[in-house]
Order: structure tokens, then C-alpha cells, then sequence
């Protein structure tokens, strides 16, 4: 059965503290991994990692894919009180059909 | 570009009776799409896939009868949720993925479902 797993489930930091975010999976037909943040609605895009090794950078955020030992990390360095959401790691693999299989969340919360 | 609506944002029920939520992708033909359920404090779980004039692919422990997905247009796809009850209640996310850019897929706003 395909999953994916994020840790921690939860963390509380203070402002400019640097937090990683950790993502493994197990499926069968991996096509992509990408992350996503969620705050009141819907996710919001992150990064989408398809080869290993190659870093992705928006701003603060940085994340990386391995594909041999099957994980991702998200890096949020100097963090803002506006980086509390909950962090959402999901796999597209191919079963007949593309889908996406969520992980379990990280929810973060930064205090001022 | 590439921006997915839903409908209602937000519905109260009578358990017993049925609710219709429509996704609409507004600015791109949508070749697939999924619709998610999401419970407090929990991630998103894959309800079904729906591609554009064929039967949606329900995922495991999914009841096709009680969750109807019809996937009329490139543009709109619509869950009902049939004869709804208590457990029923949630966040019900739809996202698109696009013929033109079908590695990513865009997120709806989400309906909340609350069933009395």
C-alpha cells in the first residue's frame, strides 16, 4: 500500500529559529513529490522534486528530494510568525491513474 | 492563471438529505480531477479521480453510491453526497490538473460540509 510519512507531526519555534521538515514515502510508480503549506483553505503550492539532489529554493524556503532512500526535506531558515501552517507533503504516482497521496501534515507553529 | 473555484464555500444540512459541491477549473480545461476529504487536524485523503467523460476511479474504503462524482465538462467536475449524516461533515477539496501543465494540480478554496 502507498504512503507517506512526515515528521514531526508537530513543532512550536521562536522567530528566526531554522526548522526541517522531514517526508518518506513508499509507493509503487513515483512520478514527483511536492510540498505544499496550508493555512485556513486550500494548499498552496510549494516545490515540486522529481530528481534527487537538486536543491529547490523559493526565499527562505529550501527543499530536497532522495530518491534512493525514499525521503524529502523542507528547510525554513529564519522563521516568521507567518510561516505557522501546517505543511503538507504529497506523491504523485502513477496506479493505473495519477494520484496524489498525502502525508500526515506538519503542523508549525512560530511563536513571536 | 489556472485558478479553481467551488461552490458553495460553506453548507448546513439535515442529515437524510443530499449536497451538491461543484469545481469549477475558470481559466484552463481541466483533463483530471480529484476531490480530497479532510478531517480536523488531519491531511488530505484522496476520495476519487475524475476524468473528463469517464466513471471516476474511487479509492479504497470510498462508497461510489454515497459519494456521486459526475465529470460533465473539461471545466466542471461535481461531488454529491448522498442521503448525508453526521459523519459526513467536512472539508471536501477539489483541485484540477491541466492538459497543458499536468504536473501540477490547483487547489479549490474547499466547502465545509456540516451535516445536523
Amino acid at each position: 500500500e502507498d504512503k507517506v510519512v512526515q515528521s514531526p507531526l508537530s513543532l512550536v519555534v521562536h522567530e528566526g529559529d531554522t526548522v526541517t521538515l522531514n517526508c518518506s514515502y513508499e509507493v509503487t510508480n513515483f512520478r514527483s513529490l511536492l510540498w505544499y503549506k496550508q493555512e485556513k483553505k486550500a494548499p498552496t503550492f510549494l516545490f515540486m522534486l522529481t530528481s534527487s539532489g537538486i536543491e529547490k529554493k523559493s526565499g527562505r524556503l529550501s527543499s530536497i528530494l532522495d530518491k534512493k532512500e525514499l525521503f524529502s526535506i523542507l528547510n525554513i531558515t529564519a522563521t516568521q510568525t507567518g510561516d505557522s501552517a501546517i505543511y503538507l507533503c504529497a506523491v504523485e504516482a502513477y496506479g493505473g491513474t495519477y494520484k496524489y497521496i498525502f502525508g500526515t501534515g506538519t503542523r508549525l507553529k512560530v511563536l513571536a | 492563471g489556472a485558478v479553481v473555484s467551488q461552490h458553495p464555500s460553506r453548507v448546513i444540512c439535515k442529515s437524510g438529505t443530499s449536497v451538491k459541491i461543484e469545481c469549477r477549473s475558470l481559466d484552463f480545461q481541466a483533463t483530471t480531477m480529484f476531490w480530497y476529504r479532510q478531517f480536523p487536524k488531519q491531511s488530505l485523503m484522496l476520495m476519487a479521480t475524475s476524468n473528463e467523460g469517464s466513471k471516476a476511479t474511487y479509492e479504497q474504503g470510498v462508497e461510489k453510491d454515497k459519494f456521486l462524482i459526475n465529470h460533465a465538462s473539461l471545466t466542471l467536475s461535481t461531488l454529491t453526497v448522498t442521503s448525508a449524516h453526521p459523519e459526513d461533515s467536512s472539508f471536501y477539496i477539489c483541485s484540477a490538473k491541466s492538459r497543458d501543465r499536468d504536473r501540477e494540480q490547483f487547489f479549490g478554496p474547499g466547502t465545509r460540509l456540516t451535516v445536523l
